[in-house]
């Protein structure tokens, strides 16, 4: 069974771009969320899909990053206009329930200079 | 607020045990989680409490008491490979879980 997939692993960019990443979950797994961790602290959510609805997206820092899952499988998320404090390691998780483990994928890392 | 605190970084030797603390207060409680990360890799579920006691899983496991906002990790007859990142987390509801900053596990021969 193939794992969660994101894509690219690494981006570097300059301040004023943008960027695209995205996330392939676990074929089946209807909940798929973003997270971030940026230099030396912790993992913080980002936003939970279920399906292809936003469930919660309390955790996206501001209006320049927009979320998507069109069709419920893979999504994006797009950083526009890309900032210096955005540089960090983007997560995508999926599970097949919500209440559950989360299954990982290996990560973006972001550097905005 | 959600606070998850565990310590930043420890060592131990092969074949010892070690205990990994996480210390909790959040809003709700719907279980807390360990995972392990070796740099540069996903995260990987370790285990899972919703219940106070211990949950053992081969030579890894966890303990929680729900009431005192605590839990550890206990690894046994550590290996060169345990050396990773430790991450506990805490869903307080069914959309999103807190992580604590990790523990560094070194493990030396």
């Amino acid at each position: 069974e193939a794992g969660v997939t994101q894509f690219p692993s690494h981006s570097v960019i300059e301040k004023g771009q943008t960027v695209t990443l995205r996330c392939d979950p676990i074929s089946g797994h209807d909940n798929l969320y973003w997270y971030r961790r940026v230099m030396g602290k912790e993992i913080k959510f980002l936003l939970h899909f279920v399906k292809e609805s936003k469930q919660d997206e309390s955790g996206m820092p501001n209006n320049r990053f927009l979320a998507e899952r069109t069709g419920g499988t893979y999504s994006t998320l797009k950083v526009q206009p890309a900032e210096l404090e955005d540089s960090g390691v983007y997560f995508c998780a999926s599970s097949p329930q919500a209440q559950g483990k989360l299954f990982f994928g290996s990560g973006t890392q972001l550097s905005v200079l | 607020g959600q606070n998850i605190d565990q310590p930043t970084e420890m060592t131990a030797t092969e074949g010892a045990i070690v205990q990994i603390n996480c210390t909790y207060q959040t809003s709700g409680f719907n279980g807390l989680f360990w995972y392990q990360q070796h740099a540069g890799e996903a995260p990987t579920f370790l285990s899972y409490n919703v219940l106070d006691g211990l949950e053992e899983k081969g030579r890894f496991s966890s303990f929680l008491s729900r009431s005192k906002g605590y839990s550890y990790l206990l690894l046994k007859e550590l290996q060169m490979k345990d050396s990773a990142s430790y991450l506990c987390a805490v869903s307080p509801n069914f959309n999103k879980f807190y992580f604590g900053s990790g523990t560094k596990l070194n493990v030396k021969p």
